[in-house]
């Protein structure tokens, strides 16, 4: 079954520290993954996706296939971080995307 | 980027009755858009998927008696919560596929049933 996994719900980490938001994915033939973000009061977007390669605000995401993960990374958080992060999956299905339950990234100052 | 607008932001009803929102592409032509509904503290739940001139495909679960969805152009769709009770009330979202099979989100619509 096509499934995304997000193990925290929050995570909060202060300003100028490493950051890393889990991703994992279960799916047996080659996925997109996706990186989507939701400011306070501000809708969806989408963060990067894993087969851009860019980096976006300074965030990256790796796509290991031996261990199904897209782990999220910064190496200095910034509070304008702050927000909910979504990992989500395409499989073959008419461009739907499993969603994971999202991490809210809280960034002290 | 993609603009999609979503009409209204909030709405407020009393219970039976039926709300219409609507799912606008503004720049773009869109012929796939999706309906979500979002729980508070919650991620988003895939509720229906929309295609331009066929019928919606719809999540397990999810009434398409109640829970109507219309994607008469390549721009509009439309989803009419009939006969809508207190359980409805939730934040809806809807996004747009583009050519890359990117999903534009619109902002949300606050369906609150007193």
């Amino acid at each position: 079954a096509q499934r995304v996994t997000q193990p925290e719900k929050l995570l909060s980490v202060f300003k100028g520290a490493p950051v890393e938001l889990k991703c994992n994915y279960s799916y047996s033939g080659s996925p997109e993954l996706f990186w989507y973000v939701q400011y306070s009061r501000q809708r969806l977007q989408l963060l990067l996706r894993h087969i851009s390669r860019e980096s976006i605000k300074g965030f990256t995401a790796d796509l290991n296939k031996g261990e199904t993960s897209f782990h999220l990374k910064k190496p200095f958080a910034q509070e304008e971080d702050s927000a909910m992060y979504y990992c989500a999956l395409n499989g073959d299905s008419n461009y739907q995307l499993i969603w994971g339950a999202g991490t809210k990234l809280i960034i002290k100052p | 980027g993609a603009v999609v607008s979503q009409h209204p932001s909030w709405v407020i009803c009393k219970s039976g009755t039926s709300v219409k929102i609507e799912c606008r592409s503004l720049d773009f032509q869109a012929t796939t858009m999706f309906w979500y509904r979002q729980f508070p503290k919650q991620s988003l739940m895939l509720m229906a998927t929309s295609n331009e001139g066929s019928k919606a495909t719809y999540e397990q679960g999810v009434e398409k008696d109640k829970f109507l969805i219309n994607h008469a152009s390549l721009t509009l769709s439309t989803l009419t919560v009939t006969s809508a009770h207190p359980e409805d009330s939730s934040f809806y979202i809807c996004s747009a596929v583009v050519a890359n099979n990117e999903q534009f989100f619109g902002p949300g619509t606050r369906l609150t049933v007193l």
